[in-house]
């Protein structure tokens, strides 16, 4: 595998249910972000990790947890969430946790919840 | 906050017409960089833009960074069928604390 990967590439889920994104990449950066893209809306922030380290935190929810265990690897956990959370989730990472740096993104998880 | 407000939304082209997407923003910026989204799927790097009146080209696409390094424009000369996809730009300002600041994006629509 090359470059960054999320799996699943699709999640339906029920408002009670509990899921995880994973997010991987092979690029060997040393940040890692997730995005949140829903229809009609700029791409938002949601989560920075800059050696592992979470530096961003742009107001979101609690009921999205985010963890990074290693430079490689960044999961977000889902728990009770709302309907209006239905979007494409996409990871990115970067050489450093600088913004000026080029950002690579990985295909999504399209989120349905219901 | 820091915004970034991208025009058009949509732009219709016949194949082989020029196109031009602009970016503005509500704060000076320190860059600005371009992704284009494919439909359905992700957002890839195309460039980015440093200096205050820089202009860089690729092929066929044009970037420019404006002078007060508040807007920004790419421009895509002749289409094809393959520049299909959505074209963002993407704003740092400051020290970067509110991190990249997305536009909504312009959708291009190409008609053979």
């Amino acid at each position: 595998e090359t470059g960054v990967t999320q799996t699943p590439r699709h999640l339906v889920m029920g408002m009670t249910n509990k899921k995880s994104l994973k997010c991987e990449q092979h690029l060997g950066h040393n940040a890692m972000y997730w995005y949140k893209q829903s229809a009609k809306k700029p791409l938002e922030l949601m989560f920075v990790y800059s050696l592992e380290e979470r530096v961003e935190n742009n107001s979101v929810p609690s009921r999205f947890s985010p963890e990074c265990p290693n430079s490689s690897h960044l999961f977000l956990h889902l728990h009770t969430l709302q309907p209006e959370d239905s979007a494409l989730y996409l990871c990115a990472s970067s050489r450093s946790g600088s913004f000026g740096d080029e950002q690579f993104f990985g295909p999504g998880t399209r989120l349905t919840v219901l | 906050g820091q915004q970034v407000m991208q025009i058009p939304q949509y732009q219709h082209v016949q194949e082989g017409e020029d196109f031009t997407t602009y970016c503005n923003s509500s704060t000076t910026l320190s860059n600005i960089q371009w992704y284009k989204q494919r439909p359905g799927g992700h957002p890839v790097f195309l460039i980015q833009l440093v200096k205050s009146g820089e202009v860089k080209k690729q092929k066929r696409l044009t970037f420019q960074f404006g002078e007060a390094k508040k807007n920004s424009s790419l421009h895509i000369t002749a289409t094809q069928t393959t520049d299909v996809g959505t074209y963002f730009c993407a704003g740092i300002s400051g020290g970067g604390a509110d991190g990249l600041t997305f536009g909504k994006g312009t959708h291009l629509i190409i008609q053979p």
